[in-house]
């Protein structure tokens, strides 16, 4: 069964930092690329950010909002990949969901069940 | 606000059909055929239902179709059944270095 798992999620002060995880199962890991979506309370999906395959050299990008304070990673070896973030905000509490999607495809066909962050003091 | 603009709300009776719209610019929806649809229901993840702008993946109703017509994407859904009650979002690829974006979702409600 083609699964993604994350967790890491909790409550964090403003200011601190906290490292999510998204297990992957059922798939070729390595093949695809990783995504990280959020979603606040009462609100929509918010694209976080995206980290690329080997063969397109682990290439990065992130929204405006998280940029020079969330990193995303992988280990392929784990078949997992990572979302570092630091110097959080009241307003990154959200549900974080990450999900896959495949080499050559524009669309994100596996997503777990989300992980919920709360930042508040 | 997001980058893709979609109705807050919509609404319709069981049987009937509805079509939610997706409006975007030359840089998302109106310059590529990446169109994808999710639902997602109360407390759940989102489910793809449509990609490449009028796509089913596999074990999707067809009563799900989308659609795209310059910068404005849709998705219709014939025969409403109560159990289409969700929320609705549209994404795109993006030339820009984002390479994503969402809309801000649709309320769909059975009457």
């Amino acid at each position: 069964e083609v699964q993604l798992v994350e967790s890491g999620g909790g409550l964090v002060q403003p200011g601190g930092s906290l490292k999510l995880s998204c297990a992957a199962s059922g798939f070729t890991f390595s093949g695809s690329a990783m995504h990280w979506v959020r979603q606040a309370s009462g609100k929509g999906l918010e694209w976080v950010g995206r980290i690329r395959s080997k063969a397109n050299s682990y290439a990065t990008a992130y929204a405006a909002s998280v940029k020079g304070r969330f990193t995303i990673s992988r280990d392929d070896s784990k078949n997992t990949a990572y979302l570092q973030m630091n110097s959080l905000k009241t307003e990154d509490t959200a549900v974080y969901y990450c999900t896959r999607r495949r080499m050559v495809t524009y669309y994100m066909d596996v997503w777990g069940k989300g992980t919920t962050v709360t930042v508040s003091s | 606000q997001s980058a893709l603009t979609q109705p807050a709300s919509v609404s319709g009776s069981p049987g009937q059909s509805i079509t939610i719209s997706c409006t975007g610019t030359s840089s998302d929806v109106g310059g590529y055929n990446y169109v994808s649809w999710y639902q997602q229901h109360p407390g759940k993840a989102p489910k793809l239902m449509i990609y490449d702008v009028s796509n089913r993946p596999s074990g999707v109703s067809n009563r799900f179709s989308g659609s795209k017509s310059g910068n404005t994407a849709s998705l219709t859904i014939s025969g409403l059944q109560a159990e289409d009650e969700a929320d609705y979002y549209c994404s795109s690829y993006t030339s820009s270095s984002t390479d994503v974006v969402f809309g801000g979702g649709t309320k769909l409600t059975v009457l």
